[in-house]
């Protein structure tokens, strides 16, 4: 099984500034990377996929980065409705895994 | 409109079964793979099965394997997962969830959830 492990657990930003999250495989998954975003009481949604394409409708913002085991999502600029849980998931082999998820909190 | 709407969840007790559904609309259901995620309370996202659109293939995380079972009727626009033996451990939120083509994952619309606890 690939494990995936997102680094910080926990970020505290001030809207307007830049995120940037990290994500981990312990091999590699190719591009076959995905971000989600979770805000509380919702499902997830999908962000990014395979790596750095952009899903239907997420902002510009939004942008992902990385091959092979070293993954980064970046928010260039922090809104206030971004602040959520996001993750990671590979698709590169069975079965699929997610990662532990990395907090975004308002500081 | 994409719209996924998860039923059958519920309080069932150690060892009972449980069947959820999944109705799918706007979409053309039958040529999509679509998926199980669960979430513990408080806890991170877990996928549990996937099946394929194309030949009804199945795929299934570790845990569940031998008890639960995936299954889709394209003529109803419905996914199922059948629960069997059931564990405290499968307490969680059961997200039914569209994949985005041309394989299984990554998952492009989710629904809302159903919540399953098993506890006596």
């Amino acid at each position: 099984e690939i494990v995936l492990t997102q680094s910080p657990a926990t970020l505290s930003l001030s809207p307007g500034e830049r995120a940037t999250l990290s994500c981990r495989a312990s091999q590699s998954v190719s591009t076959y990377l995905a971000w989600y975003q979770q805000k509380p009481g919702q499902a997830p949604r999908l962000l990014i996929y395979d790596a750095s394409n952009r899903a239907t409708g997420i902002p510009a913002r939004f942008s992902g980065s990385g091959s092979g085991t070293d993954f980064t999502l970046t928010i260039s600029s922090l809104e206030p409705e971004d602040f959520a849980v996001y993750y990671c998931q590979q698709r590169s082999n069975w079965p699929i895994t997610f990662g532990q998820g990395t907090r975004l909190e308002i500081k | 409109e994409v719209q996924l709407l998860e039923s059958g969840g519920g309080l069932v007790q150690p060892g009972g079964s449980l069947r959820l559904s999944c109705a799918a609309s706007g979409f053309t259901f039958s040529s999509y793979a679509m998926s199980w995620v669960r979430q513990a309370p408080g806890k991170g996202l877990e996928w549990v099965s996937s099946i394929r659109g194309s030949d009804s293939s199945t795929y299934y995380a570790d845990s569940v394997k031998g008890r639960f079972t995936i299954s889709r009727d394209n003529s109803k626009n419905t996914l199922y997962l059948q629960m069997n033996s059931l564990r405290a451990e499968d307490t969680a939120v059961y997200y039914c969830a569209k994949a985005r083509p041309p394989g299984a994952n990554p998952l492009d619309y989710w629904g809302q959830g159903t919540l399953v606890t098993v506890s006596s």
